[in-house]
């Protein structure tokens, strides 16, 4: 069975700041792995995904994550934050039993602060 | 290419009486699911459709729930004597089946039962 954990539940930075989200992955086989992001009251966006091909996986807005098979993580980061990257962010892996369903993460709060 | 849409975006109804939310995938995406999502969490997998049929459901899907995709097209999930504990936002996600499979999100659709 996949599972995802996000550690922290609440991240805060200031504008301008490395935003770094955590993102730890179990799964029994190769994984594919997405980052998403839910602004208040709206569904998900997709930020960026790994598929196998290249381990540094570049997304929208800035945001980039890296893959790292031997630590079962996919973190995300971005070198500089602004105002419009405040939102919940989650990490998802795709697995069950057909393969398809998307297991997700309990999600990143990121404040981002003037 | 228009994305994901739902409707309503919002319901309140009483406990006991019976709701229905629709769901209309992009264009020529042949599967479609569905998650819930409760306040804090990150969206948990319900069912998914690949064309009209139903491929996978959740243990999270009691026999109140029902879903539909009867022309492959559009789906239908009804809740059948709502419980407070229901109140959840509704997303559904849609992808074509090739290569990775990215799901595409909406906006979802905000169910209160009082």
């Amino acid at each position: 069975a996949q599972s995802v954990t996000q550690l922290g539940s609440h991240v805060s930075v200031s504008e301008g700041a490395l935003v770094l989200l955590r993102c730890n992955y179990s799964s029994s086989v190769p994984p594919y792995l997405f980052w998403y992001v839910q602004y208040p009251n709206q569904g998900l966006q997709l930020l960026l995904k790994y598929t196998s091909a290249a381990t540094l996986v570049k997304g929208i807005n800035g945001f980039e994550a890296e893959f790292k098979k031997s630590e079962t993580s996919f973190h995300l980061t971005k070198p500089s934050a602004h105002m419009s990257d405040a939102a919940e962010y989650f990490c998802a892996v795709r697995g069950g039993t057909s393969g398809s369903r998307l297991t997700f993460g309990e999600g990143t709060q990121l404040t981002v602060n003037p | 290419d228009t994305g994901v849409s739902q409707d309503p975006r919002h319901k309140i109804t009483k406990r006991g009486q019976n709701v229905t939310f629709r769901c209309d995938p992009i264009s020529e995406h042949n599967r479609l699911y569905w998650y819930r999502q409760t306040l804090g969490q990150g969206p948990e997998f319900l069912t998914y459709f690949q064309n009209e049929a139903q491929l996978e459901k959740s243990r999270l899907l009691s026999d109140r729930f029902s879903a539909e995709r009867p022309k492959g097209s559009f789906s239908t999930l009804e809740i059948q004597r709502t419980e407070q504990g229901d109140s959840a936002m509704y997303l559904c996600a849609s992808s074509y089946l090739a290569g990775e499979e990215t799901q595409y999100f909406g906006p979802g659709t905000r169910l209160l039962v009082l």
